[in-house]
Order: C-alpha cells, then sequence, then structure tokens
C-alpha cells in the first residue's frame, strides 16, 4: 500500500474563484487517479493523471474546468476553476500500478457558496 | 452498461449484531471485485478483493462472498462494533479495454449501542 496526503482537507470558497488540490504519495507510484463524490452519490473518475503528459479526462470533464499537474512520480495537483455550488463535492486523488489496484487519499472536501 | 447496484441503500443495527450487504453488478468483462469502507470525511479503504474463481474472503469479522454466475456479492459484517459505522462500498473492475473501476453507490451502516 502507499501513504496518500491531500492539502487541503476541506476548504469553502466563494463562487468563481479556482482551488488547487494537492496529493502526495510517499512512494513513486506509476498512476495517480482524481475522483469526485459528490454528496450522497458514488466515486466518479475524473481524469488519470499521467507523468510527463497530459492528464486523461473522463467524459464529462475537461481540462479547462479541472487541469492537472503530474510533475513527477510523487505527487500531482488538481485545479477545480471558476467555481460554481455545483462543484461542491469531496476530491479524491488515488494511487495505483494500475487500474485494478488504487489506494485513495483522505479527500478534500469542498464547498462552493 | 456497466453498473454496480447495492442495497440496501442504509441499515442500522445494534452493536454486537451481524449483518450483510448485498451487491449486484452487470459488468463485464469482469475482472475482480472490491468492497471498500469508508469513514465519513476520509478515502475509501479497500476490505477485500475477488477475482472470477474465488467466491468468499475473510479479514478479520468481515467476509465476502462472489457468485460469478448470478453476478452477485455480499459482504457479512460479524459481531458489530460502533468502528464498522461507515459507508460500505462495492466496486468492480471492467478488465478488457475498459479497465475501469465501477463504483456502485454503497451502504450507510450505522452501529448504535
Amino acid at each position: 500500500s502507499a501513504v496518500i496526503s491531500q492539502k487541503p482537507s476541506r476548504d469553502i470558497c466563494q463562487r468563481g474563484t479556482s482551488l488547487t488540490i494537492q496529493c502526495q504519495v510517499d512512494s513513486q507510484v506509476t498512476m495517480m487517479f482524481w475522483y469526485r463524490q459528490q454528496p450522497g452519490q458514488s466515486l466518479t473518475l475524473i481524469a488519470t493523471a499521467n507523468q510527463g503528459s497530459e492528464a486523461t479526462y473522463e467524459s464529462g470533464f475537461v481540462i479547462d474546468k479541472f487541469p492537472i499537474s503530474r510533475p513527477n512520480l510523487t505527487f500531482s495537483t488538481l485545479t477545480v476553476s471558476n467555481m460554481s455550488p455545483e462543484d461542491s463535492s469531496i476530491y479524491l486523488c488515488s494511487v495505483g500500478r494500475d487500474y485494478y489496484e488504487q489506494y485513495f487519499g483522505p479527500g478534500t472536501r469542498l464547498t462552493v457558496t | 452498461k456497466n453498473q454496480v447496484e447495492q442495497s440496501p441503500q442504509s441499515l442500522i443495527i445494534l452493536e454486537g449484531k451481524n449483518c450483510t450487504l448485498q451487491c449486484n453488478y452487470t459488468v463485464s468483462p469482469f475482472s475482480n471485485l472490491r468492497w471498500y469502507k469508508q469513514d465519513t470525511g476520509r478515502g475509501p479503504v479497500s476490505l477485500t478483493i475477488m477475482t472470477f474463481s474465488e467466491n468468499t474472503k475473510s479479514n478479520g469479522r468481515y467476509t465476502a462472498t462472489l457468485d460469478a454466475d448470478t453476478k452477485q456479492s455480499s459482504l457479512h459484517i460479524t459481531a458489530s462494533q460502533l468502528s464498522d459505522s461507515a459507508s460500505y462500498i462495492c466496486v468492480v473492475s471492467a478488465g478488457g479495454a475498459t479497465n475501469k473501476l465501477i463504483f456502485g453507490t454503497g451502504t450507510l451502516l450505522a452501529v448504535q449501542p
């Protein structure tokens, strides 16, 4: 397994602003993923963060709204841009050797007012 | 369409009692099935993982079963404790080209003293 930390753990943001969430892993990992968990819903994959290349986004998610960086094998950021109340969610990063074996971070609880 | 459905949506039991959570899936091709425990405000933590050929897997007081023919899984919790209060999520890995995790919406378990 891996030890994963996320910053911030929670935040309250105003409509129209942006928030960058950091994900740090204690060891080098091949794959990092970003998920969104809206209130009362299950997890939805936003994108796969690839080291050294552009992130791969799932249907319904675009780079302009959720830009992702992956500068090395232990770190990634997700930015939620031009936020609206509909973006209020828990954002989780996960890591793994592949899609099958994923370990989740503690999540970032975002509230947009 | 790949889907994972869980029941019940929520459950309240008394401390010390047993309970069983259900998961039905329509994911093809099937690779493996996991049960995760997600405490409030935390990321999901893996409890068990089962491949096609396995029909039971235990982790302490947690026992998962899998019937690949009927595409059903269950998670049985024995002698429940207050710390078992959490959301339990069934996750199925879609093999082949899709290669993604399909998440259920979870069962919210409350264990009362």
